[in-house]
């Protein structure tokens, strides 16, 4: 009954390639995010959606594209991996902009070599 | 733009030691505030969180924190920790009626048995 999931849990690839992480959430929110946890710890976000409508897009190079096809599920795709984009990248959700916390995925751990 | 700075990023303590973990954000208006702890190779999980009413909260595994508007602070307390509270500690802000769920760089605290 896990209420933000994320697949793979583990992802390892070579420098190149092109790859997606799959989120999805059974507790009804509208908004969901993609956050990337680098080696130093430091939680960036990356993408929200809201109701599948991109609503945040921080400084992220454009071959990481997003896909919400509902809103229950937000995809990332990440095309021409590079050894930068190793990290553990966390989907959360979230019931809008109402005062509630986030709720995170158990997060991909992405490895390019 | 909001952002959060969590000054102390690495605390060691000895375990019944007390924890103050310093938080604080930067943003005019309302905010929500937030604590995490991430134990290694885990997800986030919520401690506790401000929205409105009493600035003292009090969350989860006995940790509390306190707002404190004029400082834009919320540190994050416990009186006596354990060696189980070995983790990543990430303090996070919301502006109010916003999308942007922004995390400090966290603080790595290490409790010695």
């Amino acid at each position: 009954d896990t209420a933000v999931s994320q697949t793979p849990k583990y992802l390892v690839t070579q420098m190149g390639n092109d790859k997606s992480i799959k989120c999805e959430q059974n507790l009804g929110h509208d908004t969901m995010y993609w956050y990337k946890q680098d080696s130093k710890k430091f939680l960036k976000i990356m993408f929200s959606y809201n109701n599948k409508e991109l609503i945040i897009n921080e400084t992220v190079p454009n071959r990481f594209s997003p896909k919400s096809p509902d809103k229950a599920h937000l995809n990332l795709h990440i095309n021409s991996l590079e050894l930068g984009d190793s990290a553990v990248y966390f989907c959360a959700s979230r019931p809008g902009r109402s005062d509630t916390e986030a709720f995170f995925g158990q997060g991909t751990r992405l490895t390019v070599v | 733009a909001q952002s959060v700075s969590q000054h102390n990023h690495h605390v060691i303590l000895s375990e019944a030691a007390s924890l103050e973990l310093g938080c604080n954000y930067s943003y005019g208006g309302t905010v929500n505030l937030f604590w995490y702890v991430q134990y290694p190779g885990q997800h986030l999980q919520l401690l506790l969180k401000y929205f409105s009413g009493d600035p003292l909260v009090k969350g989860i595994k006995g940790f509390e924190a306190e707002f404190i508007k004029s400082k834009f602070s919320f540190n994050l307390r416990k009186p006596s920790v354990q060696w189980s509270d070995t983790a990543e500690y990430f303090c996070a802000v919301n502006a109010l009626g916003t999308y942007k769920y922004i995390f400090g760089t966290g603080t790595r605290l290490k409790v010695l048995a």
